[in-house]
């Protein structure tokens, strides 16, 4: 069965210096999301992407936080400087469902997601 | 910010009875989905119910919208041992491009 892959499965880092985290989606799937988990809660959406362009960023902190997903494929989320308060659980999830407009009715399939603790 | 509202936060049962779950949320919705967790690792879909939809089943699972209470139900019915984790419902809103907004999630825990 198609997965979502996503690396690293575990990142601790110092506060104010830089991560990454990596993310395939499933082929085919053109929609790819990051959400944010912080332990206890539901996931919060980051960021929309459809292809290579952007559908939603409104919840993505800019100031520190940047997203990218160049050949329309695999996407790369950063954050710069990391902060004690982005110590949380970043799930990347991708769907066969396309942007605003459309109905598609498709769930999501999540990767197994990222632990990030910042110190 | 979470659209949806789990109830219970949590819930501890015995194995063989049946869990009950319920999601509330607040617009119009497209479609809404039911996403079960185990500890530490990502979403696994359970079901998908339309808007247009009342009552769904997938094997053990049955899952109720009432579009004009905007709310949902989830029920396991002869629960296991396996089924202990969180469940969240996530709404897929109208006029929203198919991002879904994850509620705050039911803890399930399923005693042997």
């Amino acid at each position: 069965e198609a997965e979502v892959a996503q690396s690293p499965r575990y990142k601790i880092t110092e506060k104010s210096q830089a991560v990454a985290f990596w993310c395939d989606p499933i082929s085919g799937h053109a929609t790819l999301y990051w959400y944010r988990q912080i332990l206890g809660q539901g996931p919060e959406l980051l960021v929309q992407f459809q292809d290579e362009s952007v559908v939603d960023d409104s919840q993505l902190p800019k100031d520190r936080f940047s997203a990218e997903r160049l050949k329309g494929v695999d996407s790369t989320l950063k954050i710069q400087p990391a902060e004690l308060g982005d110590s949380a659980m970043y799930l990347c999830a991708s769907s066969l469902a396309v942007g605003r407009g459309h109905v598609g009715n498709y769930g999501y399939t999540f990767g197994s997601g990222t632990r990030l603790t910042v110190v | 910010s979470q659209q949806g509202e789990e109830d219970p936060q949590a819930l501890s049962i015995q194995e063989g009875e049946n869990a009950t779950m319920n999601c509330s949320y607040k617009t119009s919705i497209n479609n809404l989905q039911w996403y079960r967790q185990n500890s530490g690792r990502g979403l696994v879909h359970l079901i998908l119910i339309r808007s247009n939809e009342r009552e769904k089943h997938s094997g053990r699972l049955r899952v109720t919208l009432d579009t004009s209470k905007k709310s949902s139900s989830l029920l396991i019915t002869a629960s296991r041992a396996a089924d202990t984790a969180s469940y969240f419902c996530a709404t897929d809103e109208d006029n929203a491009g198919n991002m879904l907004t994850f509620g705050g999630g039911t803890r399930l825990m399923v005693k042997p």
